[in-house]
């Protein structure tokens, strides 16, 4: 079944205490993304990468990081996680850039950080 | 940056009225494209419109897209108590690049359908 999975699904944390969220698809996608969902503001992009190796800072990236070293996975990175990255996130992918097609979103990671 | 507005942000209806939400954009749009999301769940893409297309059809949905007013609305007909979830609009700016694939969402509406 073609999809994207995130983990963890929830997950309670402390300030400072580094997370990974882990997010891969199985459909060979080149562009995978984040994005963070709060009350009031919709989805924000955090993060994207058009291929392996590339990744670029979408309009909220300020504390996260995150990698691309295989097609599949695309993780985000916490270092140091503080109160206001309490919120929901999603990864999403979409088969290659440039074609505005649908994107394909994952189920979501809860985020409480205390 | 916020690109896509719904309007309006909340919409109670009974089972089986029609609900209409709208959706108003800034920049020149590759493609504008609406999202269901249950309650706390991942987002369902519902239908894509492309800026060169006017209206569009799925199912119970009707889209239609005025890129003169830059706007958009997304019609629900023969509306049930299944589609109580919240709708979001997302454009992907025209042009090419790499962030051609960044969707700015809108905030959303959020349908409420009663039995």
């Amino acid at each position: 079944e073609a999809q994207v999975t995130q983990n963890p699904r929830y997950l309670i944390t402390v300030t400072g205490k580094k997370l990974t969220v882990t997010c891969s698809q199985n459909m060979n996608h080149e562009y995978m993304s984040w994005y963070r969902q709060d009350p009031g503001l919709g989805l924000r992009q955090i993060y994207y990468s058009m291929n392996v190796e590339v990744t670029d800072k979408g309009d909220v990236p300020e504390g996260y990081k995150v990698s691309r070293k295989e097609k599949r996975n695309f993780p985000l990175i916490l270092e140091s996680p503080s109160p206001n990255q309490t919120s929901l996130y999603f990864c999403a992918s979409i088969p290659r850039r440039g074609g505005g097609e649908t994107q394909y979103f994952g189920p979501g990671t809860r985020l409480l950080v205390l | 940056s916020q690109q896509g507005e719904e309007d309006p942000q909340a919409l109670s209806i009974q089972e089986g009225e029609n609900a209409t939400m709208n959706c108003s954009y800034k920049t020149s749009i590759n493609n504008l494209q609406w999202y269901r999301q249950n309650s706390g769940r991942g987002l369902v893409h519902l239908i894509l419109i492309r800026s060169n297309e006017r209206e569009k059809h799925s199912g119970r949905l009707r889209v239609t897209l005025d890129t003169s007013k830059k706007s958009s609305s997304l019609l629900i007909t023969a509306s049930r108590a299944a589609d109580t979830a919240s709708y979001f609009c997302a454009t992907v700016p025209a042009g090419y690049g790499g962030s051609q694939g960044n969707l700015i969402f809108g905030k959303g509406t959020k349908l409420s359908v009663k039995p």
